[in-house]
């Protein structure tokens, strides 16, 4: 069984371009969530997605966007980056969504560095 | 923010013994969940404790929860060089709609 594919795995942008990230999850989970990884605030939620739907959004501004695909991939955008936006950037598929008791399967992320 | 808080931040022992780690967090939870991360790599699923279950074990893995303190403890016996990893648990609040929120984790080093 296939796991969770990111792509890609290393990107690096100058400020001001936008970005997009991609996420392959397992086949038959619905649920996609993304995170944000960094040293200094750890990890913190971006968005869940469930069947096509937002469903949850994390504390970020505008300039990060997402969306699902009716296969449940799904992608995000960051558009006008800021070098405060260098992350790893983390992709988490489940069968269901978190309160119902569905642990989530990660892929390896995708690490973005603004310059 | 953070809805969990490990405790230590970092924890270094030798092979062949236990460690403990411990996860506070803020508010009422469906279920709380531990995970592994591998020096800058994905999030591994290690288990995962329902918010009516006091104590649940895996392989060499022993989690217990306390609702009444809002807190958890991961307990990891004989360790292994390679259980060297950093690890989180994880909640997803009652009124955090269904999200997971990850604590601030532990860094675990384990030494030949």
């Amino acid at each position: 069984k296939a796991g969770v594919t990111q792509t890609p795995r290393y990107l690096i942008k100058t400020r001001g371009q936008q970005v997009t990230l991609s996420c392959s999850p397992i086949s038959g989970h619905r649920s996609v969530s993304w995170y944000q990884q960094t040293p200094g605030q750890g990890l913190q939620f971006l968005f869940e997605y469930f069947s096509e739907t937002q469903r949850n959004k994390g504390n970020f501004p505008g300039r990060f966007s997402g969306r699902q695909f009716s296969n449940s991939r799904s992608e995000m955008n960051v558009s006008t980056l800021e070098l405060g936006d260098s992350a790893l950037y983390l992709c988490a598929s489940s069968l269901g969504r978190a309160g119902g008791g569905y642990g989530y399967t990660f892929g390896s992320g995708t690490r973005l560095t603004v310059v | 923010s953070q809805q969990g808080e490990e405790d230590p931040q970092a924890l270094s022992i030798q092979e062949g013994e236990n460690a403990t780690m411990n996860c506070s967090y803020k508010t009422s939870i469906n279920n709380l969940q531990w995970y592994r991360q591998n020096s800058g790599r994905g999030l591994v699923h290690l288990i995962l404790i329902r918010s009516n279950e006091r104590e649940k074990h895996s392989g060499r893995l022993r989690v217990t929860l306390d609702t009444s303190k809002k807190s958890s403890s991961l307990l990891i016996t004989a360790s292994r060089a390679a259980d060297t990893a950093s690890y989180f648990c994880a909640t997803d609040g009652t009124g955090g709609g269904n999200k997971l929120t990850f604590g601030t984790g532990t860094q675990l080093k384990v030494e030949l």
